[in-house]
């Protein structure tokens, strides 16, 4: 059975750090891995998707790896700013039958 | 476009009583599913529907019921809410009858059975 783990649970580092986010999977017959975003009282947003094919995908400031042999992904945030705080969710999509398994998340604060 | 929308935002029920939580989508999107997200979990998955007329059961269904009688309308029933049943509730849609790529997510819905 596909688990997926995200550590640390939360993280707390001043505002200019690179930071990385880390994301574990068990099971590497994923079809891809997405990571969002989770405001408080607000819905999930889409920020990367990788497909199983690819090893890293970029927007802005943000990059995440892809692994798919050793289980692993990373969200690297370049410059964080206190905008950046929020949680931030892993979920691998099953090759099977297409559906998300989710990490309980990390969130992150930026400290002004 | 609205994307996805969830009514209500907040809800306190008592054990026992019976709910409707609702879900539209205006992007003619042919795969809508309803989550689950509680403290230091990950969201499970509880229905999902990859077109009008058709749903079926995901991770954790029982207790809940779905019917999809439109493509914009996808609403979750809560029969005889438990305190179990305590979460925040995502509805997501999709483009393609199967969730291939990037989904769309409500705002939530917050509930509280007591």
């Amino acid at each position: 059975k596909q688990e997926v783990t995200q550590i640390p649970a939360a993280l707390s580092v001043p505002e200019g750090e690179n930071l990385v986010l880390n994301c574990s999977f068990t099971d590497s017959a994923i079809y891809n891995l997405q990571w969002f975003r989770q405001d408080p009282g607000k819905g999930l947003t889409s920020l990367l998707l990788i497909q199983s094919s690819q090893r890293e995908q970029t927007s802005g400031r943000l990059n995440a790896s892809l692994d798919k042999s050793s289980g692993r992904s990373t969200l690297y945030i370049a410059a964080s700013q206190p905008g950046d705080s929020a949680t931030y969710l892993c979920a691998v999509q099953l090759d099977s039958n297409y559906q998300l398994i989710w990490g309980a998340g990390t969130k992150l604060i930026i400290k002004p | 476009n609205a994307g996805v929308t969830q009514t209500p935002k907040f809800q306190v029920l008592k054990t026992g009583q019976s709910m409707t939580l609702q879900c539209a989508q205006d992007m003619n999107h042919e795969y809508m599913s309803w989550y689950r997200q509680d403290p230091g979990m990950g969201l499970r998955l509880i229905h999902y529907s990859v077109g009008a007329g058709i749903t079926d059961q995901g991770e954790v269904p029982n207790g809940y019921n779905v019917s999809r009688s439109t493509t914009e309308d996808f609403p979750l029933r809560l029969l005889s809410a438990a305190p179990s049943q305590t979460s925040v509730y995502f509805c997501a849609s999709s483009p393609d009858r199967l969730p291939y790529n990037e989904q769309f997510f409500g705002p939530g819905t917050r509930l509280t059975v007591l």
